[in-house]
């Protein structure tokens, strides 16, 4: 059974930094691209960060471009998130979500959707 | 950069109508759409990938149809468990980048 459980979340200052956990199980992790999706409270789904199977490609959104670093350690099957110069802007709860590729051609695949999801984090930006 | 748009923003309907709610791409994205679930305090649940194949263990009263810019996701007989809010997202480019439309909320008539 897939299972992804993310953790690290809590209460910040405006400018603080924090870092999210995701440990995942029930597949072959290596094999799959892992990405962050966030939902503010009362909003809808916004995309944060996927990085591919191996960490050697990432892309985020321009919201987070510069200030988060995702991050993956394939050896201990967990997903990360640093998070920096966070704003009110950035509280929400963060899912985990294992990203699958239609297709891929070389090195490069397309068409991704997140079919499997954790249960969220909740990062509060608040003074 | 893509964006998605859907309507209805809301719909209210009753156990057993037919649903249909539609999502619109601002360029064409192939078949590269997706359908979700999400229900209050829960984490999303994907229906639909690659704009019409229904995810193992997804009832087969849910749909999808649709390429290019213009999408549906249609419920045949609408059940009590489904309502909730439902999401498109694409992400047609690499390395990916990925758009999630604003949401559909289905509530009960």
């Amino acid at each position: 059974e897939v299972q992804m459980l993310e953790s690290g979340g809590g209460l910040v200052q405006p400018g603080g930094s924090l870092r999210l956990s995701c440990g995942a199980s029930g597949f072959s992790f290596s094999s799959y691209a892992m990405s962050w999706v966030r939902q503010a409270p009362g909003r809808g789904l916004e995309w944060v960060s996927t990085v591919s199977g191996v960490g050697g490609s990432t892309s985020y959104a321009d919201s987070v471009k510069g200030r988060f670093t995702i991050s993956r350690d394939n050896s201990k099957n967990t997903l990360y998130l640093q998070m920096n110069s966070l704003r009110a802007e950035d509280t929400a709860l963060y899912y985990c979500a294992k990203s699958t590729a239609l297709y891929c051609s070389g090195t490069s695949c397309y068409s991704y959707y997140f079919d499997y999801w954790g249960q969220g984090t909740l990062v509060t930006v608040s003074s | 950069d893509i964006q998605l748009t859907q309507s209805p923003s809301s719909l209210s309907a009753s156990v057993g109508d037919r649903v249909t709610i539609t999502c619109r791409a601002t360029q064409s994205i192939s078949n590269s759409l997706s359908w979700y679930q999400q229900k209050p305090g829960k984490a999303p649940k994907l229906l639909i990938y690659a704009a019409s194949t229904l995810q193992s263990g997804v009832p087969s009263r849910f749909s999808g149809s649709g390429s290019g810019t213009d999408f549906t996701l249609t419920i045949s007989s609408l059940q009590p468990e489904d309502f909730a809010t439902y999401y498109c997202q694409q992400s047609y480019s690499t390395p990916p980048i990925f758009t999630f439309g604003p949401g559909t909320k289905v509530d009960i008539k």
